[in-house]
């Protein structure tokens, strides 16, 4: 079965430190995966996807087959970062799969 | 991208009851999807709700519990049936948005509260 995992339920930093959210992945197929972001009292939005390999509010994400990862990176947190970040896997179907997320707390 | 809405936000209900929740999508789409998010964890799909068929639902979940309707391209409902304080939880629908590889969007979600 396809899973995500994201193993930190908590990554606590300081503002202006680096950011590393750990995202591992088994597929079977050609993996397309998202970082998804959900702020306080905020919907769930799309973060990036690893196919547009772009950077968006300072953060990245590249895809290691060879690792089976998708870490989302920051050189630089601000605390405006804080929030849930979710690791996803889309199945056939256009599904997607989950990983069980990562609070980001950013501290002054 | 697509906008998506959600009716009702949130429900505060009584175990035995029914609860239905509407999904509308600002553009039409062929499929849609509902997910439960229960408390401290992270989205599980439900089912896969497809305009014009039988909802395809994941292991785990039956109709019975959670039949969903999808009358036309823009709207889909999920009820939630003989609620228990174990379905107490947020469900969120999603739809992809236009344009061929479009990832998903997602509503604001439902939060719903068994007693």
């Amino acid at each position: 079965a396809q899973r995500v995992t994201q193993p930190e339920k908590l990554l606590s930093v300081f503002k202006g430190a680096p950011v590393e959210l750990k995202c591992n992945y088994s597929y079977s197929g050609s993996p397309e995966l998202f970082w998804y972001v959900q702020y306080s009292r905020q919907r769930l939005q799309l973060l990036l996807r690893h196919i547009s390999r772009e950077s968006i509010k300072g953060f990245t994400a590249d895809l290691n087959k060879g690792e089976t990862s998708f870490h989302l990176k920051k050189p630089f947190a601000q605390e405006e970062d804080s929030a849930m970040y979710y690791c996803a896997l889309r199945e056939y179907g256009n599904k997607l799969v989950f990983g069980a997320g990562t609070i980001l707390r950013v501290k002054s | 991208s697509a906008v998506i809405s959600q009716k009702p936000s949130r429900d505060i209900c009584q175990r035995g009851t029914s609860l239905t929740i509407q999904c509308q999508v600002d553009s039409q789409v062929t499929m849609m999807f509902w997910y439960r998010q229960q408390p401290g964890q992270s989205l599980t799909l439900i089912a896969t709700a497809n305009q014009g068929s039988e909802a395809t639902y994941e292991s785990g979940f039956v109709i019975d519990k959670f039949p969903i309707s999808r009358p036309n391209l823009t709207f889909s409902t999920l009820t939630v049936s003989n609620m228990s304080p174990e379905d107490s939880s947020i469900y969120l629908c999603s739809a992809p948005g236009q344009g061929l590889g479009e990832t998903q969007y997602f509503g604001p979600g439902t939060r719903l509260l068994v007693l």
